[in-house]
Parts: structure tokens; sequence; C-alpha cells
């Protein structure tokens, strides 16, 4: 199965920071990446898909890039609301796989 | 609007089983692969099955294999997991997931339901 590897794994931050979040394959997975937002005690949100594709809705100040094994998601000036969990995802392969998550405190 | 609603959770004893229910509306149902994730307390994402627009392909992830079924009925717009042979870390917030293209990205999620294997 393809690993993932998110970093880092807690990130604290203050409002109106740049915030940029890694995320590793195993093994190329072309573009086939997908970013979420988790916060606590609720489902998942997708925010990007297909490395850079920002999921109708999803505001502008998130980003993503990369192809192959390394990506990133990037938030432009970070909000009180985008204070959560990030989780990549790939879906290359039949075994769909996530990274371990990035936590984003307030500093 | 997109809605999926789990079902199903429950307290079960090791080698246990049981029935994830997850009941969809809003949109074509029969158009969107659908999973099932799980989430472990404390812990992150797990994908766990995957399943065909109409239900000819299945995935598992290799921990589940032999133990869950994940099914689908299009006429009653509703997903399926069942669990048999429970094990202790099969403990999880199982959700339901749904992707409307045919790449497995979940733009569509439910609110989850809790699988509790203890003793």
């Amino acid at each position: 199965d393809i690993q993932m590897t998110q970093s880092p794994s807690t990130l604290s931050a203050s409002i109106g920071d740049r915030v940029t979040i890694t995320c590793r394959a195993s093994q190329s997975i072309s573009s086939w990446l997908a970013w979420y937002q988790q916060k606590a005690g609720k489902a998942p949100k997708l925010l990007i898909y297909k490395a850079s594709s920002l999921e109708s809705g999803v505001p502008s100040r998130f980003s993503g890039s990369g192809s192959g094994t390394e990506f990133t998601l990037t938030i432009s000036s970070l909000q009180p609301d985008d204070f959560a969990t990030y989780y990549c995802q790939q879906y290359n392969s039949y075994a769909l796989t996530f990274g371990g998550g990035t936590k984003v405190e307030i500093k | 609007e997109v809605q999926l609603v789990e079902s199903g959770g429950d307290l079960v004893q090791p080698g246990g089983s049981l029935r994830l229910s997850c009941a969809a509306s809003g949109f074509i149902f029969s158009t969107y692969w659908m999973s099932w994730v799980r989430q472990a307390p404390g812990k992150g994402l797990e994908w766990v099955a995957n399943i065909r627009q109409d239900g000819s392909a299945k995935n598992y992830v290799d921990s589940v294999k032999g133990r869950f079924t994940i099914s689908r009925d299009n006429a009653k717009n509703s997903l399926y997991l069942q669990m048999n042979n429970l094990r202790v870390e099969d403990t999880a917030v199982y959700y339901c997931a749904g992707s409307r293209s045919n790449y497995q990205n979940f733009d569509s999620w439910g609110q989850g339901t809790l699988v509790t294997v203890s003793s």
C-alpha cells in the first residue's frame, strides 16, 4: 500500500499567518491527492482534489500544489475558522490511504 | 442538498457482528462511488471499503478483508457495512462517504456512527 506522511504533525500559528503543510507519498501518485479539514467532533470536509483543484465553496485562501510524491497545502492568511486538523489522502491506487494529520493550533 | 445519515453503531463484544446503514438523499445515489471511512478515538482517518455505483466492484483495506462486507441498494438509496468477527481494534466512528466522480476523493460525508468493541 502507498504510505502518506504528513509534516508537521502539529503547527502553532497566528491569525494572518501563511501556513504550509506537506504530504509525501511513498511512491508516485501523479496528482491523485485530496486535502480535508476536520474540526473536533465533526466529519471531514473536502478542500482540494486532484492536488490543486479547489472544491466548490472553499475559500480561495486555501491552495494545493505538487505532483508525484510531494504535495503542499497552503493557507495564505490564517483565519479563526481554520484552526482544525488537516489530512491528505491519495487515490492513485484501489487501497486508499490518508496521511496521519496536521493539527493547526492557535499560537 | 447532499445528505448522508449513518445508523447502527453500538457496543458489541469481541467476535460479535454489527450492520451499519447509511441513508442518502439530495443527490442521485446510483451515480456515486460510496465508501466507509473510520476514525478510532483520538486517531486519524482510515479508509475501510468502497463500492462502485452499480455494486459490481468492491475494495477493502487488508485489516477487514474476510470480516466486513460492503453493499448497497440503489432502489433504497442506502449503503451498508456488515461487520463480522469484530475486534477491539475496530472500535471507531464509522463515516459513510461519497464520491461524485469515478475518482476516489470524498466530497460528501455523513456525521458518523460509533462502534465500540469491548467485553
